[in-house]
C-alpha cells in the first residue's frame, strides 16, 4: 500500500513566491526524504529529516516533520522558474532482508516567470 | 547527477524484441535498485540488489530479467514486452539497507509499439 502521499497534486505559483507542498505517511518511520524530478528525468535527492528532527534547512528549502501526525512538509522560499519540477517524498518501511523506499504520486510545481 | 549512468537514454522495441537496458553507478555503493515510473503513477520498485544478490522482486513479470554482474553494474533484461510496459526505467544506487539517501540516473525512456 502507498505510504507517502503528497498534497496538492499540482501547484502553480509566480517566481518569487514561497511554495509549499505536503505529504502524509500511514506508518512509523526513522526517516522522511523529499527528492526532485525535472520532467523526463531522474530523481535528485533534496533533504532527508530524520524521525527525532522536527526541521531542517537548506539553501531555500525548509522541511518540517510532525510525528503525531504523519506529515511532512516542504517549503521553497523565493522561488524560480528553475524550480519547475514534481517533487516526492519518501519513506523507507522494511521489507523481509532490506529496507526499501516508498514514493508518493508527488506535486507537480510549476512556477511561472 | 552523473554518479549513475543510463543507457541508452531512449528506446524504441517492438513486442517481439529482445533488448537490454544498462546501469552503471561510480559512487562505490552496494545496493542498486529499478524503478518503474508510469504517468499517473507513484515509482514502482521492480527490484533490488544488495552485494550482487537479488533481494527483492516486487512481483515483477518474468518478461524483465535484472542482472548484476557486479556492485557498479545492473543490467534489465527485456524480452517479448507488452505496450503497457511503456514506461520511464529508473536505475538508483544506495548504501546497503536503502533507508538512506538513494542516487538515481537520467533513466530510459522505453516505448513498446
Amino acid at each position: 500500500s502507498q505510504q507517502g502521499e503528497e498534497d496538492p497534486q499540482a501547484l502553480s505559483i509566480q517566481e518569487g513566491e514561497n511554495a509549499t507542498m505536503n505529504c502524509s505517511y500511514k506508518t512509523s518511520i526513522n526517516n522522511l526524504q523529499w527528492y526532485r524530478q525535472n520532467s523526463g528525468r531522474g530523481l535528485v535527492h533534496l533533504i532527508l529529516i530524520r524521525s527525532n528532527e522536527r526541521e531542517k534547512h537548506s539553501g531555500r528549502l525548509r522541511v518540517t516533520l510532525d510525528t503525531s501526525k504523519k506529515s511532512s512538509s516542504l517549503l521553497i522560499t523565493a522561488s524560480r522558474a528553475a524550480d519547475t519540477a514534481s517533487y516526492f517524498c519518501a519513506t523507507p518501511n522494511s521489507g523481509g532482508s532490506n529496507y526499501k523506499l516508498t514514493f508518493g504520486k508527488g506535486t507537480l510545481l510549476t512556477v511561472n516567470p | 547527477e552523473t554518479g549513475v549512468t543510463q543507457t541508452p537514454r531512449h528506446l524504441v522495441m517492438g513486442m517481439t524484441n529482445k533488448k537490454s537496458l544498462k546501469c552503471e553507478q561510480h559512487l562505490g555503493h552496494n545496493a542498486m535498485y529499478w524503478y518503474k515510473q508510469s504517468a499517473k503513477k507513484p515509482l514502482e520498485l521492480m527490484f533490488v540488489y544488495n552485494f550482487k544478490e537479488q533481494t527483492e522482486n516486487n512481483s515483477v513479470p518474468s518478461r524483465f530479467s535484472p542482472e548484476c554482474p557486479n556492485s557498479s553494474h545492473l543490467f534489465l533484461h527485456l524480452h517479448t514486452l507488452q505496450p503497457e510496459d511503456s514506461a520511464l526505467y529508473l536505475c538508483a544506487s544506495s548504501q546497503p539497507g536503502g533507508a538512506d539517501t538513494q542516487y538515481f540516473g537520467p533513466g530510459t525512456r522505453l516505448t513498446v509499439l
